[in-house]
């Protein structure tokens, strides 16, 4: 069955670089979601999206920013980065409500 | 708000015993509840739901968790523990009418199966 998929699976920046981080969620969900982990933490809720349109927002810091694609695809873009925004950052997908489907996320360094 | 705890960072069990990982939540309104599991740089693996019906939820890999109402519990159980099953253990709730926002995960437990 097809996954949630995320690219890319790492990503190395300097401080003050922009990364933009991508997610393909599961055919046919609707909802997809923002995650942030960092070493040792449970995940932190950034920003959803429900049918392209931003539903729910979170953690997120004002240097990120985020949008859902016609195609359903969801990109995360991070401007200014610090040292801190080193983490797992993960999306998943639900239909229905239900439970979310997580994609094997993107570990992103800033050196 | 919704919460979860997860009142355990560490649960170690011996491989063939049964394992509990305990989780209570919080939440307005009716539950959905969930446990996810995360091996080292992974993502979050569904494991199980309690969306409505039988207390007693059946999941992958042989987990089974019991809502408790009462309790406001939801813990995660396996009746026999394989050393395969150390990873970090997350619980999750949502509230049944809020739609589809966001799952309010638990700080994690990390369980050890020692051999």
């Amino acid at each position: 069955a097809a996954g949630v998929i995320q690219s890319p699976r790492h990503l190395i920046k300097e401080k003050r670089e922009t990364a933009t981080l991508k997610c393909y969620p599961i055919p046919r969900h609707d909802t997809v979601y923002w995650y942030q982990q960092g070493p040792g933490q449970d995940p932190q809720f950034l920003i959803s999206f429900y049918e392209k349109m931003q539903s729910d927002k979170g953690s997120i810091p004002d240097r990120f920013s985020a949008q859902q694609f016609s195609d359903y695809h969801s990109e995360l873009n991070m401007s200014s980065l610090e040292l801190g925004d080193s983490a797992l950052y993960f999306c998943a997908s639900s239909s229905d409500g239900s439970e979310a489907f997580f994609g094997q996320g993107t570990r992103l360094t800033v050196v | 708000a919704q919460s979860v705890a997860q009142p355990e960072d560490q649960v170690n069990v011996a491989e063939g015993n049964p394992l509990t990982v305990k989780c209570t939540y919080s939440v307005s309104g009716n539950p959905y509840l969930f446990w996810y599991v995360q091996y080292p740089n992974r993502g979050l693996q569904f494991l199980l739901k309690y969306i409505t019906g039988d207390n007693l939820v059946k999941g992958s890999y042989g987990f089974e968790a019991e809502f408790n109402k009462s309790q406001t519990s939801f813990h995660l159980k396996k009746p026999s523990a394989l050393v395969s099953d150390s990873a970090l253990y997350f619980c999750a709730v949502r509230a049944r009418d809020s739609g589809n926002t966001p799952l309010v995960f638990g700080k994690g437990t990390r369980l050890s199966v020692i051999a």
